[in-house]
Formats: C-alpha cells, sequence, structure tokens
C-alpha cells in the first residue's frame, strides 16, 4: 500500500526563521493535502496541492508528481507556528487518505 | 463554507463498553466519509471510507463487529466503537468529500479515553 515518509521527525526554529518540510510517497498520488496538528491536537487542512506549486499566507507547497515527492515550505515563522505538520496522500481517488508520521515544528522567540 | 462538526469532542467510557460517535457536514453534501484513528503517539490511521449507497470499506486490522458505521444520508454519519478497551483510545476524525470534490474536510475529532 501507499507509503508516505515525511523528513525531518522534528525541527526547531528561532522566530523569524524559514523552514522546508518534505514528503516523500510511495504510489502517484491523486491527492496530496498538507495539515497542522496543534499541541492540542485538532488537525487543520492547510493546502490541498496534488501537483505543482500553492500558496497561502506564508506557506508554499510544491508538489513534483513524478518524482513523488513535495514540500511545505514556512516563511518567517512565528511561535504560534508550532505543532506538527502532517502530509496526507489519496493514490486512488477519493479512497481515504494515508498520512505521514508528521514533522514536528517548535519555533521560539 | 464547508464544515464539519463532530460531537462529542471528548467522551471518557468504561472498558468493555461502547461509545457511539457523530459526524455532521453542514455546507455540502458528503458523499463520501473516511473515518481515521489518531492513537498516542501515532498518526492518523484509516479505518473506513464509507460511500453512500456503496458498501463500507474497511481497511486490514478494523471490521465491522467492532467498527460498525452507518452513513443514512448526505450530511450525517456516525461510527461506534464496541467493546472498548485500551487499545482504542486517541482521537477519531471524519472526513467527508462531496461528489467530484477534491479535498477532504475533517472535522475537530472525537477524543476517546478508556478506564
Amino acid at each position: 500500500g501507499q507509503q508516505v515518509q515525511q523528513s525531518p521527525a522534528s525541527l526547531v526554529l528561532q522566530e523569524g526563521e524559514n523552514a522546508e518540510l518534505q514528503c516523500n510517497f510511495s504510489s502517484t498520488a491523486t491527492q496530496l493535502q498538507w495539515f497542522y496538528q496543534s499541541p492540542g491536537g485538532s488537525l487543520v487542512s492547510l493546502l490541498s496541492n496534488p501537483s505543482g506549486t500553492k500558496h497561502t499566507g506564508r506557506l508554499t507547497s510544491t508538489t513534483v508528481t513524478k518524482e513523488r515527492r513535495s514540500s511545505l515550505h514556512i516563511s518567517s515563522s512565528q511561535t504560534t507556528d508550532s505543532g506538527t505538520y502532517l502530509c496526507a496522500i489519496d493514490d486512488n481517488y477519493a479512497q481515504g487518505l494515508t498520512f505521514g508520521l508528521g514533522t514536528r515544528v517548535s519555533v521560539f522567540p | 463554507g464547508a464544515l464539519v462538526y463532530q460531537y462529542p469532542r471528548r467522551t471518557i467510557c468504561k472498558s468493555g463498553t461502547s461509545m457511539r460517535m457523530e459526524c455532521q457536514a453542514v455546507g455540502f453534501q458528503a458523499t463520501s466519509v473516511a473515518w481515521y484513528r489518531q492513537s498516542p503517539q501515532k498518526t492518523f490511521e484509516l479505518i473506513a471510507l464509507s460511500t453512500v449507497n456503496s458498501a463500507i470499506k474497511y481497511e486490514q486490522n478494523f471490521t465491522q463487529e467492532k467498527f460498525p458505521i452507518s452513513h443514512p444520508n448526505l450530511s450525517f454519519s456516525s461510527m461506534t466503537v464496541l467493546n472498548a478497551y485500551l487499545e482504542d483510545r486517541g482521537l477519531y476524525l471524519c472526513g467527508a468529500r462531496e461528489t467530484g470534490g477534491y479535498e477532504q474536510y475533517f472535522g475537530p475529532g472525537t477524543r476517546l479515553t478508556v478506564l
């Protein structure tokens, strides 16, 4: 089945620094979503990006479908960005998402 | 906009008892609903995918006998955790998608604690 690998497992940033999170997957993705999970546990969908580049606020996602990888770039990090970032793939349209283990981001002032 | 509500947000049950959780889609028609579980210190696992007018598809390690799901219309789904034990602890999410839709919309989750 689909495997989703995220790196790094954790990341420590000083406020204002940029960060790049990676997601590699084993099968062609018909859908790819990046999520943010707060320390309290709630899940927020950040971007849906199966191919190309998308932006929202300080976030940019670039997915290279042929190479089965996606990245999430956080610019000018803030302490409120702390949490876990999850990449999730659907490799057979509308069959449910496979989640990676996530990257835990800690931003300090 | 598309919203998904889940109820209850938190629940505690005794070991061996059952717990029902609900998922409500607002602002769109939830043709398919996927249920996920995040066990402590782990990532989300797909439990089952329910599509209106189709059979519910359970993933390996999850069964209808343990996690019966109801998806009676395009705005509501429920799942019950039968005979809950410690290993069933975690955050249960529902993700809903509309016909032809691309993105899954997620609810805030139901956090289950088993004593």
